[in-house]
């Protein structure tokens, strides 16, 4: 079984300031997708970045950037220049290829812009 | 493109009784998956269904089931209804054209409480 583990419940950070959150996640399986999914409060949620366990290359977004580390089993974000507007809950998530819309999602963390 | 739409999105039953949610998923999205989501166990994957078929099913009781239509909306309906059913039900689409990229698309959810 597939678990994804989240460490920091919350956190927070000054807006245009840089922020870390952490994953790790536990399979045996070798061919599998990880992504960092946002929920804003009351709002729905959404797709941050994503990226294929194959590929060694960091996947980045803009502002949001990975650190994928596949034999330690970890995927941090890297949010950078934070805005007010990434205030949400961040989900680590893990799915394994062709499973058939199965993720398997961590605790969250609930990341606070201040201004 | 219209987003994915669920309905409703908010009700209140009592236990015992029964619930049907409705699920739209973006145009041209023949996949659909349910996810319960709860303070306590968080993201849990329900089920998944392609052209009118169950491809694959999480860790939930029978009294949890759905099904896809020939339009590719989706119902999920739980039975015999227990407070630890109170949840936000989410429904997410994705495309599923040959190559599986694993992205879901969520709706804003249907919250369900049970007095």
């Amino acid at each position: 079984a597939q678990t994804v583990t989240q460490s920091q419940p919350e956190m927070s950070v000054q807006e245009a300031e840089t922020v870390t959150l952490s994953c790790t996640y536990d399979t045996s399986e070798s061919n599998y997708y990880l992504f960092w999914y946002k929920q804003p409060p009351s709002r729905q949620m959404i797709l941050v970045i994503r990226q294929e366990a194959y590929k060694q290359q960091n996947a980045t977004e803009n502002r949001f950037s990975v650190n994928f580390q596949k034999a330690a089993k970890s995927f941090s974000l890297k949010i950078s220049d934070s805005q007010l507007g990434d205030t949400a809950m961040y989900f680590c998530a893990f799915m394994i290829v062709f499973s058939y819309g199965k993720l398997t999602f961590g605790q969250g963390t609930i990341l606070t812009v201040h201004p | 493109k219209a987003g994915v739409t669920q309905t409703p999105r908010y009700l209140i039953k009592t236990r015992g009784q029964q619930v049907t949610l409705s699920c739209s998923p973006i145009s041209g999205h023949r996949s659909v998956s349910w996810y319960q989501q709860t303070p306590g166990q968080g993201l849990q994957f329900l089920f998944e269904y392609f052209s009118e078929t169950q491809r694959n099913k999480g860790n939930f009781p029978g009294r949890f089931s759905g099904r896809q239509f020939s339009n590719s909306r989706s119902e999920m309906n739980v039975s015999t209804l227990e407070l630890g059913d109170s949840a936000l039900y989410l429904c997410a689409s994705s495309l599923e054209e040959g190559s599986n990229t694993g992205e879901l698309f969520f709706g804003e959810g249907s919250r369900l409480t049970v007095l």
